[in-house]
């Protein structure tokens, strides 16, 4: 089955870090762009970041940039978000999603297929 | 960055009832429009990419449409399961922002 299943949510004080994870099974995960999206309680879905297959393409939500890093471990087929400085308006689900064509599509563009179940974030004293 | 506008951001309608839904990009991303379906505590499900091209599994009476930079997603005969909220995201150039969602309730 085609999956992706995030983990490292919890709660955290204003300031500090925390690590968030993406699993992947059931497909070849080298060879998919991903991207994070949260939303925060009671609001609408954010992008976030965006990492390419290859890695040599990445992009933030200026809400983020600076603080939250994206990165990849393509033998352990595992997506993560280091997320730093963390302040209360960061509480949210965080959610980890597939490009669904391993190569640009151009006459679809991007699209995103597969979603993981998603990961609570509080930011609180 | 590319921001998008939805209208409305709420409906109320009747099993049965046609919806339609619409996003507008505030410049050109060549119909690189997905649509997403999000049901209460749930993860996003894609229903529509290409601005027309219905997803594998997702049912026919999904449809988008295009013209220009406004965007269509139309359900041609709403069903118990489609009362959810509904994003468009644009994906044509990073940041692949969403609309601000629409959020479709029984009459």
């Amino acid at each position: 089955e085609v999956q992706l299943v995030e983990s490292g949510g919890g709660l955290v004080k204003p300031g500090g870090s925390l690590r968030l994870s993406c699993a992947a099974s059931g497909f070849s995960f080298s060879g998919y762009s991903m991207i994070w999206v949260r939303q925060a309680p009671g609001e609408g879905l954010e992008w976030l970041s965006y990492i390419s297959s290859s890695s040599n393409a990445i992009y933030y939500a200026d809400s983020v940039k600076g603080r939250f890093t994206i990165s990849r471990d393509d033998a352990r087929s595992s997506l993560y978000l280091q997320m730093s400085s963390l302040r209360a308006e960061d509480t949210a689900v965080y959610y980890c999603a597939r490009d669904m064509n391993p190569y640009f599509d151009a006459l679809t563009g991007h699209a995103f297929d597969i979603w993981g179940q998603g990961s609570m974030v509080t930011v609180s004293s | 960055d590319f921001p998008l506008t939805q209208s409305p951001s709420f409906l109320s309608a009747s099993v049965g009832d046609r919806v339609t839904i619409t996003c507008r990009a505030s410049q050109d991303i060549r119909n690189y429009l997905a649509w997403y379906q999000q049901r209460p505590g749930k993860a996003p499900k894609l229903l529509i990419f290409g601005a027309s091209t219905l997803q594998s599994g997702v049912s026919s009476r999904f449809s988008g449409s295009a013209s220009g930079t406004e965007f269509t997603l139309t359900i041609s005969s709403l069903q118990p399961e489609d009362f959810a909220t509904y994003y468009c995201q644009q994906v044509d150039t990073n940041p692949f922002a969403f609309g601000p969602g629409t959020k479709v309730d029984i009459k």
